[in-house]
């Protein structure tokens, strides 16, 4: 079963713009994390917050966690036709030894150039 | 090349038959982790190995198996394949049994069309 959301489910910008997909989750969390996948190809990841943490950068990217609605934020700013691929959140549970993550079923981007 | 090797890329076969995914973790990764990915299921958590030890499982068919060798590559053995077996099969490899900052590194998949 999917613990996380996106939203939304695809998204279609012009290169140069900026690109925001959401991530809502059910269960407490460990950190939250955020993959890109070119299509058909492995998951790449590119972020992590920690549960404690309420905002993240790296890059063109910045990740907002707010624990008390349960939802992630990932921006990626002045996107490029490379930035086309699907992103995906996934949740490290918190509690018990059961680390694994569980993956939302991802928002597809498309930059156009 | 994220350092995780999965073999073979590319698997079609028979429905009733089995058949054996391989993957070598990253160099140094005690954690292996299976994935089935499909356009209407998403991705799956099928099964976690730490160390040679299974550690978590999720959504694992009966029909599907794996293991940890002691050299820390891993095996998903699927029978008695199904057409809604095909899929998109990952495996991804952490350093330890919980995400740290890097968070997993995956392979890049093995694609099996069951016919």
């Amino acid at each position: 079963s999917q613990q996380g959301e996106e939203d939304p489910q695809a998204l279609s910008i012009q290169e140069g713009e900026n690109a925001t997909m959401n991530c809502s989750y059910k269960t407490s969390i460990n950190n939250l994390q955020w993959y890109r996948q070119n299509s058909g190809r492995g998951l790449v990841h590119l972020i992590l917050i920690r549960s404690n943490e309420r905002e993240k950068h790296s890059g063109r990217l910045r990740v907002t966690l707010d624990t008390s609605k349960k939802s992630s934020s990932l921006l990626i700013t002045a996107s490029r036709a490379a930035d086309t691929a699907s992103y995906f959140c996934a949740t490290d549970g918190s509690g018990g030894s059961n680390y694994k993550l569980t993956f939302g079923k991802g928002t597809l981007l498309t930059v156009n150039p | 090349d994220s350092g995780v090797t999965q073999t073979p890329k590319h698997l079609i076969t028979a429905t009733g038959q089995r058949v054996t995914l391989r993957c070598s973790p990253r160099s140094g990764d005690l954690s292996v982790y299976w994935y089935q990915q499909s356009l209407d299921q998403g991705l799956q958590f099928l099964i976690q190995y730490y160390n040679g030890e299974e550690r978590a499982k999720g959504n694992i068919l009966e029909r599907f198996s794996a293991q940890q060798f002691p050299d820390l590559h891993s095996e998903l053995n699927l029978s008695s394949l199904e057409l809604g077996d095909s899929a998109l099969y990952f495996c991804a490899s952490s350093e330890t049994d919980r995400t740290t900052n890097y968070g997993y590194t995956f392979g890049s998949g093995t694609r099996l069309t069951v016919v």
